[in-house]
């Protein structure tokens, strides 16, 4: 059975930056052609795509949160991680990671139950 | 980018219904689509991918179609357990991967 399971604080202060840890099983993230996504979901909206690794650690970025986002992972430990720079209020929101391979043709077909982040001093 | 319109933003319809939800991308994303359900509290569920191809476990009321820009998710008889909101993305074009902004689906 896969699985996916976020991690990381409920709360952070403007400014701090937010690591979130993405512990999975059922799969491996050494196996091609898996990746694993992190998206997000303010209250109430829409979900947005944030950041992407792959198997053979290729990393992918939202083009316009690029440069506060890095996504790395250990294969050992079956997770995935993602630190965020620089956090403003507006990055509140619940954050979720998710699976893909090409049985679900690049779709997300598993995902995390989510943590959610507030950003408030 | 590849922007993604959903419409209509709430479609209130009755259990046994027909509903038909649309997702417009603002250019081409071939077939390259899918739909996911969401629960008040739940992350999302992926429907269907490939534009129409469901996902393993989701039932045969669920159908997907579509391709280039225009794409429908059609739920043949709601069931209690459809109310929820239905969000389209595309994976076409990427990065980023692009979501619609949903439809929610009510009573």
């Amino acid at each position: 059975q896969v699985t996916l399971k976020e991690s990381g604080p409920a709360l952070v202060k403007p400014t701090e930056t937010l690591t979130l840890t993405c512990t999975f099983s059922g799969f491996s993230l050494s196996t091609s052609p898996t990746r694993v996504s992190w998206i997000r979901q303010p209250p109430g909206k829409a979900l947005e795509w944030l950041a992407r690794i792959d198997w053979d650690d290729d990393e992918f970025y939202s083009t316009s949160l690029k440069t506060r986002l890095t996504i790395s992972k250990d294969t050992s430990k079956n997770l995935v991680v993602l630190t965020m720079t620089n956090m403003d209020p507006m990055d509140t929101a619940t954050y979720y990671c998710a699976r893909a391979n090409d049985d679900s043709d690049d779709a997300f077909d598993v995902w995390g139950p989510g943590t959610m982040v507030t950003v408030s001093s | 980018e590849r922007v993604m319109t959903q419409s209509p933003a709430t479609l209130s319809v009755s259990p046994g219904d027909r509903a038909t939800l649309s997702c417009r991308a603002s250019q081409s994303v071939s077939s390259n689509l899918a739909w996911y359900q969401q629960k008040p509290g739940q992350a999302p569920r992926l429907l269907i991918y490939a534009a129409s191809t469901r996902a393993p476990g989701i039932p045969d009321r669920f159908s997907g179609s579509g391709s280039g820009t225009e794409f429908t998710l059609t739920i043949s008889s709601l069931q209690s357990e459809d109310f929820a909101v239905y969000f389209c993305q595309q994976y076409n074009d990427w990065p980023p991967y692009t979501f619609g902004q949903g439809t929610k689906l009510e009573i």
